[in-house]
């Protein structure tokens, strides 16, 4: 089993809503992952979890606020969020921090309006 | 100068034909290379990883690194309008384990 399960797939929200993204994997791995992907652009990392404990961030601005409650989960919490956070987020997993070769889940595609 | 750079494309091959695909980065310590394929609207799916110089060959695809030149390339053999997507590059240092990904190259697969 080499999934990695967004939910949900698509989300539209209001700039005052709160809602949350959610992330979970059962491959043993230790390290996941929080990506944006903007249109016609690369993924950019946002945040990396290593053992469930957050170690790296990527400067993110605090509307959005990870949570990692066990080595299997990973949530992205939204809150007033802008228009130009619409993007596709991505959720990815490896063995290991060091061990990079990352899968990703299908991801949220994410309107803010 | 961006880290991680490609061509963005479309390079256009046809059926069966050999694509080549290109990659260059910046930062020698870089120590892992990988490729992943992304379809429209779809997340990065792995499909090569490289580590030594040389080639790395699995099923149609070969991937290739230089570290001297600083160069990493893919070829696809037989190319199939399945493969139609778009390439993304990625490199990283071992620590810390941060993917720095290129722009992608569109690849369009013609019949």
């Amino acid at each position: 089993d080499t999934e990695v399960t967004q939910t949900p797939k698509h989300l539209v929200m209001g700039m005052t809503n709160k809602k949350s993204l959610k992330c979970e994997q059962h491959m043993g791995h230790r390290a996941m992952y929080w990506y944006k992907q903007k249109a016609k652009k690369p993924p950019e990392l946002m945040f990396v979890y290593s053992y469930e404990k957050l170690s790296i961030n990527e400067s993110v601005p605090s509307r959005f606020s990870p949570e990692c409650p066990n080595s299997s989960l990973l949530n992205l919490h939204l809150h007033a969020l802008q228009p130009e956070d619409s993007a596709l987020y991505l959720c990815a997993s490896s063995q290991r921090q060091a061990s990079v070769e990352a899968f990703f889940g299908q991801g949220t595609r994410l309107t803010v309006v | 100068q961006k880290e991680v750079e490609q061509n963005s494309g479309p390079l256009s091959v046809p059926e069966g034909a050999i694509a080549s695909l290109n990659c260059t980065y910046s930062d020698r310590g870089s120590q892992s290379f990988f490729w992943y394929r992304q379809y429209s609207g779809k997340s990065p799916e792995l499909i090569m990883f490289i580590y030594s110089n040389g080639d790395k060959e699995d099923g149609r695809f070969t991937a290739q690194l230089n570290k001297a030149s600083q160069y990493v390339s893919l070829l696809i053999r037989d190319s199939q309008p399945s493969d139609s997507a778009t390439y993304l590059c990625a490199v990283t240092r071992y620590t810390p384990s941060k993917l720095t990904f290129g722009t992608g190259t569109r690849l369009q697969v013609t019949l």
